[in-house]
C-alpha cells in the first residue's frame, strides 16, 4: 500500500520558472512532511519540511504548501536554476509511535538553460 | 563531521554468494536506519536501530537479510544467499532525533548477477 503518493514523475522546467511537485498522503496520523533533494550517485538529503500546524514554510528559493483536509502539500521552486536538476522525494511520517519515513516515488526535476 | 559513511560503494556478486554492506553512522546519532532504493519500489525502510537495538525490521523482505549493529559506531546488512532481485542501492542514515534531519550515506549500489 503506497501511502504517499507523489507526482508528476518528471518534471521540465525552464531556468528562472516555477517547478510544482505535488504529493498526497493517505493516514491522517501523518504529522511531519519533508521534502529530500537527492543529486545522481548521492544519498538524499534533507531540503526543507513542515509540520501541520501551518499551511506553508518558506526557506529562500523553495516553498512547502501544506493541505490538511485535502491531505495533500507541494513543493514549490521559484526562480529554478540548472543547479536544482536533481530528484525530489517527499516523506510523511508520524512524531509519536512510529519514526518510519514513508517516501514518495520521487520527481526527476529538469531545469534546462 | 565526514558524514554517514558507506562501504563498499559498489559490489558486483554472483547470485548465492554471501553479501555484507557497511555502514558507519554520523558520531553521536541514536538511530540509524538501512533503506534499499530500487526504480520500481522507490526508497524503502528495511530496518531501524536505536541504541543499537533493532526497533522495527517490519521492512525486511525476507530471512536471507539480516541487520546488526554491535556498536553506535558500527552497523553491517547481510544478504545471504543474493538474488538477482536484491539488486539496488542501499543506503544508510542516521540521526539524533526521530523524525527530525535523517542523514543519508553515499548508498552501495549492489549489483547481482
Amino acid at each position: 500500500q503506497q501511502q504517499v503518493k507523489q507526482s508528476p514523475q518528471s518534471l521540465i522546467v525552464q531556468k528562472g520558472g516555477i517547478s510544482i511537485i505535488n504529493c498526497a498522503y493517505e493516514n491522517t496520523a501523518f504529522d511531519y512532511f519533508p521534502w529530500y533533494q537527492q543529486f545522481p550517485g548521492k544519498g538524499p538529503a534533507l531540503l526543507i519540511a513542515i509540520r501541520p500546524d501551518v499551511s506553508e514554510k518558506k526557506e529562500g528559493r523553495f516553498t512547502i504548501s501544506f493541505n490538511k483536509s485535502a491531505k495533500q502539500f507541494s513543493l514549490h521552486i521559484m526562480d529554478s536554476q540548472p543547479g536544482d536538476s536533481a530528484t525530489y522525494f517527499c516523506a510523511a511520517s508520524k512524531e509519536a509511535g512510529s519514526y518510519q519515513l514513508t517516501f514518495g516515488k520521487g520527481t526527476k526535476l529538469s531545469v534546462i538553460p | 563531521d565526514a558524514g554517514v559513511i558507506q562501504s563498499p560503494r559498489h559490489e558486483v556478486t554472483e547470485m548465492g554468494q554471501e553479501v555484507t554492506l557497511r555502514c558507519k553512522p554520523i558520531s553521536g546519532h541514536d538511530y540509524l536506519f538501512w533503506y534499499r532504493q530500487t526504480m520500481m519500489r522507490g526508497l524503502e525502510l528495511l530496518i531501524y536501530f536505536n541504541n543499537n537495538v533493532p526497533i522495527d525490521d517490519s521492512g525486511m523482505p525476507e530471512d536471507r537479510f539480516s541487520a546488526k549493529m554491535p556498536n553506535a559506531s558500527f552497523s553491517t546488512l547481510k544478504i545471504q544467499p543474493s538474488e538477482p532481485r536484491d539488486s539496488a542501492v542501499y543506503f544508510c542514515a542516521s540521526s539524533s532525533l526521530v523524525p527530525d534531519t535523517q542523514y543519508f550515506g553515499p548508498g552501495t549500489r549492489l549489483t547481482v548477477l
